[in-house]
This record gives structure tokens, C-alpha cells and sequence, in this order.
């Protein structure tokens, strides 16, 4: 996980938004994702997005990647007590099929 | 579809004790990998597979083997417990082409004293 970076603990409250940052160090990767971890479960991808894209939204999601400066940021929109739990970017360098994950940021949304 | 299953989901080992954590895939997937999941240290690949007969090392491989006969199984096999090896593990599974996720399985806590 060293080649990819997150801050470790983000808190906000009820119904702000949230951004979650990264950077990571392989220019050819050729996806970006993001996974969420709820309590006790294993890892659901989220969202990702193509290394030629800029940005993608999905309903309350925005992710925005910054090739130049190898940054990736997720913003939750109206976030919510279920929205709790720790995000983990991704990313897949030399085109792999197996990626490198970051050390996962935990977000805490509280009332 | 039961996705990604592994069990089982809680093992305590003495140390010095081998054992096989199982995973297995009904989405006929040819690419395999085993994680662990430490505090503060994300995610850590231990062993992954491309295919049918094919494993390959990944980060931290040391202490643990693996093979994959079928393309549904990939267990992981620890030869000697140890404390250092106390973590949740993760199975995950992708099919073969690119931008598809990785399919994760619900983990297996243990813990070796």
C-alpha cells in the first residue's frame, strides 16, 4: 500500500459532504477505484474511473482525478450515518489486473 | 450467484499450528488473490492466481502457500502459525479483461496466541 496514499481518519457531520483524497504513483495505471469497507464485511467497489476521464458522478458520488498530480478525490454528497465506514482507493499499475490498495481512510459521520 | 464465499470466518491457531483458509468462486472467474487486512496497513497481497495452475508471490508471501487446481478454489495454506500472522484475510476474485472490479469475499478472522 506504500504507493498509495490516503489520510487515515476523516470526520464530518450529518449531511455535509465529504472528500476523501489520494495520490498515487503509477502514470500508467489505466483505472482508479474506490472500495468501501462497512463493519466486519469485506470490500465493495464503490466507484472507479478511467485513467482518460476527469471526472464521474454517480447519484450523491463525484470522483475527480487529477492525472498531472496523481490525485484522485471522492466527495459523498449529503453524507450519512450509513455512509460510515473505511474507503479505500485503488489503483492498478502497468495496467495489472491485481491492484494496489492504499491504507484506507475511515470516515466517521456523526450526528 | 454465492460470489466470493470463505470459511471459515474465525479461527484461533497455537503457534507452531498449520492450517488452510478456503475460498471459493461459483462466477467463473481466472483471476484469484489472497489479501490481509492489518491496522493502519490496508491491504496487503499475499499470494494471487491468473488462472488454473498458475500462482504467483505478491507483497507479503512469507509463511504462507497456495495453489489453485480448479478454476472455483484457491485456499491458502499456513504452514506454521505464527502471532505476526494474526490478521483478517480476504479473498477476491476478477474475471480476466480489463476495468472489471475485484469481487471480495466476507474475510476470515484469525487470530494465532
Amino acid at each position: 500500500g506504500e504507493d498509495v496514499e490516503q489520510s487515515l481518519f476523516l470526520s464530518v457531520r450529518e449531511g455535509d459532504s465529504s472528500v476523501i483524497n489520494c495520490t498515487y504513483t503509477d502514470s500508467s495505471s489505466t483505472y482508479l477505484y474506490w472500495y468501501k469497507q462497512e463493519p466486519g464485511a469485506g470490500l465493495q467497489l464503490l466507484t472507479y474511473i478511467f485513467s482518460n476521464m476527469d471526472m464521474k458522478q454517480d447519484q450523491r458520488l463525484t470522483v475527480l482525478l487529477n492525472k498531472k498530480d496523481k490525485h484522485l478525490s471522492l466527495r459523498i454528497a449529503d453524507t450519512q450515518t450509513g455512509d460510515s465506514a473505511i474507503y479505500f482507493c485503488a489503483e492498478n499499475p502497468g495496467g495489472s489486473y491485481i491492484p494496489t490498495f492504499g491504507r484506507g481512510t475511515s470516515l466517521i459521520v456523526h450526528p | 450467484n454465492a460470489g466470493v464465499t470463505q470459511t471459515p470466518k474465525f479461527q484461533v491457531l497455537k503457534t507452531g499450528q498449520s492450517m488452510t483458509l478456503q475460498c471459493a468462486q461459483d462466477m467463473n472467474h481466472e483471476y484469484m488473490s489472497w489479501y490481509r487486512q492489518d491496522p493502519g496497513m490496508g491491504l496487503r497481497l499475499i499470494h494471487y492466481s491468473v488462472g488454473a495452475g498458475i500462482t504467483d508471490q505478491g507483497e507479503v508471501p512469507n509463511g504462507y502457500n497456495v495453489s489453485r487446481s480448479t478454476t472455483e478454489d484457491f485456499p491458502l495454506r499456513l504452514l506454521s502459525a505464527a502471532p505476526s500472522q494474526t490478521s483478517v484475510y480476504f479473498c477476491a476474485s476478477r474475471p480476466a479483461g480489463g476495468g472489471d472490479t475485484q469481487y471480495f469475499g466476507p474475510g476470515t478472522r484469525l487470530t494465532v496466541l
